[in-house]
């Protein structure tokens, strides 16, 4: 049973456009939540995180939104480049329990077109 | 710092022999993990060390498989005797704080049992 979800796969867009990427989850214990950018043949890379006491957070031309109420996130990017081609996971991890590992969702593979 | 290094970076075995992966975390980091990723389960957490003692293995999916952390700069996981489903790729990770902190991933080791 998937804790955390990306419910699309794959995501084209547009050059310049706005990214916005899906994550739900269903444990209400989760209270940290990040996102990672992988690249082919490469480890995921951390890209930005929020805890569970925000609804936001900003970083450049990325901004992470948590709705706790549906236990929904998602990663906006705008605008966004060719270099943000990759596969984007969502991970999450709650402090209780002694468990730092990170639950993954599968990932959305985002294609930004010229 | 180098980053997290794993080798090797691909391995091709045959089903019933032994493999070692090895992975070396980035220096002063007290946190190692091991996630495998495939594209049924996506990336899931094996295993992990804090301080070179393993803290949670429920992740390890048999007894077939194992893992070891001998000092601060090196770690094992060994699948003996592996099976065509064991391929995937096998992902070191390390962090420098209890969860919380950003988990810094290796390349990754792509595994191919035949």
């Amino acid at each position: 049973d998937q804790q955390v979800k990306q419910n699309s796969p794959s995501l084209s867009v547009q050059e310049g456009r706005i990214s916005i990427l899906n994550c739900d989850y269903t444990n209400s214990m989760f209270d940290y939540f990040l996102w990672y950018k992988k690249y082919p043949a490469e480890g995921p890379t951390f890209l930005i995180s929020i805890s569970s006491i925000k609804d936001k957070n900003e970083d450049g031309r990325f901004t992470v939104f948590l709705n706790k109420s549906a236990k929904h996130l998602s990663l906006h990017i705008v605008p966004s480049q060719p270099g943000d081609s990759a596969v984007y996971f969502c991970a999450t991890r709650y402090s209780g329990g002694g468990a730092d590992g990170l639950t993954f969702g599968k990932g959305t593979h985002l294609i930004i077109q010229p | 710092d180098a980053g997290v290094i794993q080798s090797p970076r691909h391995e091709v075995t045959e089903m019933g022999q032994e493999v070692t992966l090895r992975c070396k975390p980035i220096s002063g980091h007290d946190y190692l993990f091991w996630y495998r990723q495939t594209m049924m389960r996506g990336l899931e957490l094996l295993i992990y060390f804090n301080n070179n003692v393993p803290i949670d293995d429920s992740g390890m999916p048999e007894d077939r498989f194992s893992a070891k952390m001998p000092n601060a700069s090196f770690s094992t996981l060994k699948i003996q005797p592996s099976e065509p489903r064991d391929s995937a790729v096998y992902f070191c990770a390390s962090s420098e704080t209890q969860g919380w902190g950003e988990q810094f991933f290796g390349p990754g080791t792509r595994l191919t049992v035949l």
